[in-house]
């Protein structure tokens, strides 16, 4: 069974431009959820998606946004980016809305120069 | 809300010698824990989780937790660590009362096996 997928692995922007990351589940899993890592501020829970529609969002500001299809693959975008938005970008997948069986893709390394 | 502890950021061991490494979270009421690695860009690996029942938790690669819930802790252990568990380490909690369904980090622990 495939693991959790993400797309790109590393991205380069600049200042002012927008990004989408993409992450596909594994197979049957309803439940994405998106987080953070900075070495600042460490993991930080960014968002989460069941049966296309966001439940929660953690502490940030309106330019990450994110959006869920109906194959229960996840797209996160990021506007008018920052300096401090260079991170890494985690997507993890379970059945269904629970942190108990939840699986972490390899993560997209963004850097905003 | 709840927050985690870690309060060493780098643990560096001898191979095959045992080592802890240390959890704390802030409250002891009705919470899952959970024990993460991250080798080297890559995302991150569950090694063990505590939801409920036998305090003491065994995990992947010959790793264990206890969950004291006393004392709010849930430190990592193991016997006799070889070079390849050179890592960086993630203590995490979930309210099981919190309808958010995120997990809570700690700021994590390199763990530096020397030969």
């Amino acid at each position: 069974k495939a693991g959790v997928t993400q797309t790109p692995r590393y991205l380069i922007k600049t200042r002012g431009q927008q990004v989408t990351l993409s992450c596909s589940p594994i197979s049957g899993h309803r439940s994405v959820s998106w987080y953070q890592q900075t070495p600042g501020q460490g993991l930080q829970f960014l968002f989460e998606y069941f049966s296309e529609t966001q439940r929660n969002k953690g502490n940030f500001p309106g330019r990450f946004s994110g959006r869920q299809f109906s194959n229960s693959r996840s797209e996160m975008n990021v506007s008018t980016l920052e300096l401090g938005d260079s991170a890494l970008y985690l997507c993890a997948s379970s059945l269904s809305r629970t942190v108990e069986t939840q699986y972490f893709g390899p993560g997209t390394r963004l850097l905003v120069l | 809300a709840q927050s985690v502890t870690q309060l060493d950021s780098q643990v560096p061991v001898f191979e095959e010698a045992p080592v802890e490494l240390r959890c704390n979270y802030s409250s002891s009421v009705s919470v899952y824990l959970f024990w993460y690695v991250q080798y080297p860009n890559q995302g991150l690996q569950l090694l063990l989780k505590y939801l409920s029942g036998s305090t003491l938790v065994k995990g992947i690669n010959g790793f264990e937790a206890e969950f004291n819930k006393s004392q709010t802790s849930f430190h990592l252990r193991k016997p006799s660590v070889h070079i390849s568990d050179t890592a960086e380490y993630f203590c995490a909690v979930s309210d099981q009362r919190d309808s958010s369904y995120k997990l809570i980090f700690g700021s994590g622990t390199r763990l530096l096996v020397r030969p």
